[in-house]
């Protein structure tokens, strides 16, 4: 089975812009959830998207959005990018009924 | 508040020799545990999970335990190999309604085995 892929790896974006960044999960997996990784504050979870609703929200602004697509596969946006938004975003799906999350290789975005 | 906490930012090893990396939570409600392995500019990779109404798993070289008492788990891995230098991350989750179940990390301990 393929595992989570992610598309851009690497994404250079400068203050103001907006990005999306997408995210296919493993065959048969109907959740995907996302998570920013920096250097200060670790692994902190964005959002979870179950059947194309979201079912749960973490402690982000709102510029931070998501969406999900019947064929599960799913994309976030940042909306008027900030420094502090430079991170490697990761993407992980699962059954979506509890249990193992299997993570991409994530996004790597600098923002300028 | 950090509700996972890995207190050891760093650990040495011999090859050969057992690595034990250790997590504490404070979240009761937490019911499930996760183990993963993180290589530098890739995404976490799953290593072994343990229940919350186990004590321990096994798989191969990596053991998982938990004290739900302590609140305290440990990953042990016999025996070490050059290979398992990484990053290692604790996880745990419960369910936060809805249906969902979000990971809560600890920030990560460097593991080297030294050949």
């Amino acid at each position: 089975k393929a595992g989570v892929t992610q598309t851009p790896r690497y994404l250079i974006k400068t203050r103001g812009q907006q990005v999306t960044l997408s995210c296919s999960p493993i065959s048969g997996h109907r959740s995907v959830s996302w998570y920013q990784q920096t250097p200060g504050q670790g692994l902190q979870f964005l959002f979870e998207y179950f059947s194309e609703t979201q079912r749960n929200k973490g402690n982000f602004p709102g510029r931070f959005s998501g969406r999900q697509f019947s064929n599960s596969r799913s994309e976030m946006n940042v909306s008027t990018l900030e420094l502090g938004d430079s991170a490697l975003y990761l993407c992980a799906s699962s059954l979506g009924l509890g249990g193992t999350q299997y993570f991409g290789p994530g996004t790597r975005l600098l923002v300028l | 508040d950090q509700q996972v906490k890995q207190n050891s930012p760093s650990l040495s090893v011999q090859e050969g020799r057992i690595s034990i990396l250790n997590c504490d939570y404070t979240n009761s409600m937490f019911d499930y545990f996760l183990w993963y392995k993180k290589y530098p500019a890739e995404g976490p990779t799953f290593l072994i999970s343990i229940s919350s109404i186990k004590d321990k798993n096994e798989d191969g070289r990596f053991t998982v335990f938990l004290n739900k008492s302590a609140k305290h788990l440990s990953l042990h891995i016999v025996p070490s190999q050059p290979g398992d230098s990484a990053v290692y991350f604790c996880a745990a989750s419960y369910h936060s309604g809805a249906g969902s179940y979000q990971l809560t990390f600890g920030k990560g301990t460097k593991l080297s085995v030294i050949p």
